[in-house]
């Protein structure tokens, strides 16, 4: 069964540092998005992607934030200068359509730390 | 803004059954779906409910009244390996909000 697919699986960084955190969705997905989890709490909302631009994002994403889809595969986040509170699990995901009953398919994510 | 309330955890005993109830506040709702999360895992669709009613998958049920803001997951004939998080989340435009989730116990 295709999944979507996270690299690295854990990321450690210093603040202050660019971090790019790397996304392989599902090949004939056309939706792609970003949640993360800081440990035991909800799963988040950050952005939301299609048509090579940004659909919606919420007030976590701010200027520090930017994702790309960068050939017909990478789906990336970067986060610009990070700060100990980004510290999180970030999740990829993705939809085949934009149908409201078409599921989230999440990657297995990425543990960022940041000292 | 929206907001989906759930208990923060749950605990049943093996073989039983049980009912993880979410409340919604939201604009432009247009379904009620609920994921699975097992610890250090991604999360994992389990149903969708667009409509008033009751869905079923397997020993998973789910429920929804548009009217009361409100659903369900029932699970039934439970095993030691449904232990994980649940979580509601609204499904919106394009996007899908979660609510903080239910941890599931179940005890021998």
């Amino acid at each position: 069964e295709p999944e979507v697919t996270q690299t690295p699986s854990h990321q450690v960084t210093q603040m202050g540092q660019e971090v790019i955190l790397r996304c392989v969705p599902i090949s004939n997905h056309l939706y792609f998005y970003w949640y993360r989890q800081i440990l035991g709490q909800k799963v988040e909302f950050l952005v939301s992607f299609y048509n090579n631009e940004i659909s919606e994002k919420s007030e976590i994403f701010d200027d520090q934030f930017s994702v790309e889809r960068p050939d017909g595969s990478n789906f990336t986040l970067k986060i610009r200068s990070t700060k100990l509170e980004d510290s999180a699990m970030y999740f990829c995901a993705s939809r085949q359509s934009g149908t409201v009953n078409s599921p989230l398919h999440f990657g297995n994510g990425t543990r960022l730390t940041v000292t | 803004g929206q907001s989906l309330e759930q208990p923060s955890e749950v605990t049943a005993v093996e073989g039983a059954i049980v009912q993880i109830n979410c409340t919604y506040q939201t604009s432009g709702f247009y379904g009620l779906s609920w994921y699975q999360q097992h610890d250090g895992g991604a999360p994992t669709f389990l149903s969708y409910n667009a409509l008033d009613g009751l869905e079923e998958t397997g020993r998973f049920s789910s429920f929804l009244s548009r009217s009361d803001s409100y659903g369900y997951l029932l699970l039934q004939e439970l095993q030691m390996k449904d232990s994980a998080s649940y979580f509601c989340a609204v499904n919106r435009d394009d996007k899908i909000i979660f609510g903080k989730g239910t941890r599931l116990h179940i005890l021998p």
